[in-house]
């Protein structure tokens, strides 16, 4: 069955560096891959999507690659803020059923000290 | 609203009881989905609507979770006879067109559910 993996230990950085999160899937190919952020008590807010087609994709300060070969796409946060703080998840749409749905990891929770 | 809405958003009740949880999407938004997080983990799906119909309904847990949608607008999550493991928060979320496969998805809030 497909798995998705992320880091469930906590990714504490200094304020000014580059966060970069990790998302790993097996036994499938994904159309499309999506981050979101959660904060606490709060709900999800979508960040980016990026398709099989597309290595890398950018917004702000924000980077995501897809690498298919390694079934692995990385977040990148670049000059991180305090305000960066927060749970991000990755989603991916099932193996079977469900093209349209999302799968979600457990998340990576991101502290960033001043 | 500008947003997906969602009430209650705490309720508190007895085991036993039946508990009905309402989202208001994004005003357009053909696709929704039901989703429940329970305390540190990750998100499980539960139900697809693309307008008032119910392609997937694979994530309902029990015969004693049921949903529906209506006008293509509101929907409402139904869990009759509560146990103390369906405690958790339940997201709403609504999608343009078909769904993730078209973009993102928007979130509400959520529905705090505990069950004494």
């Amino acid at each position: 069955s497909q798995k998705i993996e992320q880091n469930s230990e906590a990714l504490n950085i200094q304020e000014g560096k580059t966060a970069t999160l990790t998302c790993n899937y097996t036994n499938y190919s994904p159309a499309y891959l999506q981050w979101y952020r959660q904060d606490p008590g709060r709900g999800p807010v979508f960040l980016l999507l990026i398709r099989e087609n597309e290595k890398e994709k950018r917004k702000e300060r924000l980077k995501v690659t897809f690498d298919t070969t390694l079934k692995q796409s990385l977040f990148h946060i670049t000059a991180s803020q305090p305000a960066d703080s927060a749970t991000y998840l990755c989603a991916l749409p099932p193996r079977t059923g469900g093209y349209n749905k999302l799968i979600f990891g457990a998340g990576t929770r991101l502290a960033v000290h001043p | 609203g500008a947003g997906v809405s969602q009430s209650p958003s705490n309720k508190v009740t007895e085991k036993g009881k039946d508990v009905e949880l309402r989202c208001d999407p994004i005003s357009g938004h053909t696709a929704l989905y039901w989703y429940r997080q329970s305390l540190g983990q990750g998100l499980e799906f539960l139900i697809y609507f693309q307008g008032n119909s119910a392609p997937d309904k694979s994530g309902l847990p029990s015969d004693r979770f049921s949903a529906e949608r209506t006008g293509g607008s509101v929907s409402t999550l139904t869990i009759q006879r509560t146990q103390q493991e369906d405690s958790a928060v339940y997201l709403c979320a609504s999608s343009q067109g078909q769904g993730a496969n078209t973009g993102e998805l928007f979130f509400g809030e959520g529905s705090r559910l505990t069950v004494l």
